[in-house]
């Protein structure tokens, strides 16, 4: 059974640290990751999508990628109070994406 | 462009009544999923539509859920005989092709509340 882990929270930082947000899989076959922000209410939002080891860049996110230790994660720099929510881990192959149940981050100001 | 488009955002309804929402996905977008996320806890993948194809109808909870898709575009999703166990956000979301490249993108969701 496919299987995306991810530490459910919550996570608190304080305003301007660095937040990291970790998560495992389970089929050595996935293809994509997607990080996922969902505020409370609304509908998840697309902010990172990465395929290849490494690191990916975007603005204040950094998404990193370990196929071989099969994990993939989300740094948010000079974190903000407006980044506090729920971010879900999205992993895919030739499927529908595996969600993980994501990890509620608050940001204090 | 437009996004992913669901109705109606709230519907509430007595238990042993039939709902059905809507989806309208991204024009173009071959590829459309239902999911279900009731408070505080992790999507839910219902079934998944992939151009011609057979959809994938492993995750429906039970036989009071179906769901069809016409014309390979909007999709209806059905509840017969509605249990308060049913009360959750439904989420749409639709991919441009059912390959692992693209991210899957969501509607705003029908928040279903069962009396």
């Amino acid at each position: 059974q496919k299987e995306v882990e991810q530490n459910s929270g919550p996570l608190s930082v304080p305003e301007g640290a660095i937040a990291s947000l970790n998560c495992t899989y389970s089929d050595r076959g996935s293809q994509s990751f997607f990080w996922y922000r969902q505020y409370s209410g609304k509908s998840p939002e697309l902010i990172m999508s990465i395929y290849s080891n490494g690191d990916k860049e975007d603005g204040r996110f950094t998404a990193q990628l370990n196929k071989a230790s099969q994990y993939v994660s989300l740094l948010i720099r000079d974190s903000q109070p407006s980044d506090s929510a729920t971010y879900l881990c999205a992993v895919g192959k030739n499927t529908p994406l595996v969600f993980g149940k994501g990890t509620r981050l608050s940001v204090i100001a | 462009g437009a996004g992913v488009s669901q109705s109606p955002s709230n519907k509430v309804t007595e238990k042993g009544k039939d709902v059905e929402l809507r989806c309208d996905p991204i024009s173009g977008h071959t590829a459309l999923y239902w999911y279900r996320q009731s408070l505080g806890q992790g999507l839910e993948f219902l079934i998944y539509f992939q151009g011609n194809s057979a959809p994938d109808k492993s995750g429906l909870p039970s036989d009071r859920f179906s769901a069809e898709r016409t014309g390979g575009s909007v999709s209806t999703l059905t509840i017969q005989r509605t249990q308060q166990e049913d009360s959750a956000v439904y989420l749409c979301a639709s991919r441009e092709q059912g390959f692992s490249n693209q991210p899957q993108h969501f509607g705003d969701g029908t928040r279903l509340s069962i009396l």
